[in-house]
């Protein structure tokens, strides 16, 4: 089992370029998330997705979309970069039955310049 | 707002010693409590869970639940240079499927 995976791992954007993150699981979890990581700013979500065909935002949505392809797939969208979106971002899923631990992926670390 | 919050640290611990991590929660109604360790440069790996009042003991590492006090802590004994990692705190709110919520983290550093 791979766990959570995440694509791409690096990314340098210019500012107003687009790009999508991927993020798979293979556990066949139902709850699946996205969470970017500053210094000094903790784990900040995002969106995420309870279960298949649900999206909710999170603390910091403006800037991004999501997309629940399946169950397995969780995909992350910058429409139009900004330097304040560089970041490390992570994707996590869940089983969403209980106890509800989250598990996360490696990483994708972005600079917007 | 619900908040878990923690001491950021750094906490330093000499090698064989005890450290004791600390988060304390402001909702009374958490359920679920989770500690994961962080490497830097790495993403947040799960150490620990507990759900009920007490200690529950992994190896090296016992986690401490207090409902009452709202406060739940990690400690890690024989404390070893890797380690040394930030430590994060992670509570469940009710109705249960909902995004965890994450204190900022502890950073440890065991100085050898």
């Amino acid at each position: 089992n791979a766990g959570v995976t995440q694509t791409p791992k690096f990314q340098v954007l210019k500012t107003g370029q687009s790009m999508t993150l991927q993020c798979a699981q293979d556990m066949n979890h139902n709850s699946m998330y996205w969470y970017r990581q500053d210094p000094g700013m903790g784990l900040r979500l995002i969106y995420y997705s309870a279960s298949e065909g649900t999206t909710d935002k999170g603390e910091v949505p403006n800037g991004y979309n999501v997309s629940r392809l399946n169950k397995r797939e969780f995909s992350l969208r910058l429409e139009s970069a900004a330097p304040s979106q560089t970041s490390v971002y992570f994707c996590a899923s869940s089983d969403g039955v209980g106890p509800y631990e989250q598990y996360f992926g490696p990483g994708t670390r972005l600079t917007v310049t | 707002q619900k908040e878990v919050e923690q001491n950021s640290g750094p906490l330093s611990v000499p090698e064989g010693a005890i450290a004791s991590l600390n988060c304390t929660y402001s909702d009374r109604v958490s359920q679920s409590f989770f500690w994961y360790r962080q490497y830097s440069g790495k993403s947040p790996e799960l150490i620990m869970s507990i759900y009920s009042n007490g200690d529950k003991e992994d190896g090296r590492f016992t986690a401490q639940l207090n409902k009452a006090s709202q406060y739940v802590s990690l400690l890690i004994r024989d404390s070893q240079p890797s380690d040394s990692a930030t430590y994060l705190c992670a509570v469940n709110l009710p109705p249960g499927n909902t995004p965890l919520v994450f204190g900022k983290g502890t950073r440890l550093s065991v100085i050898a």
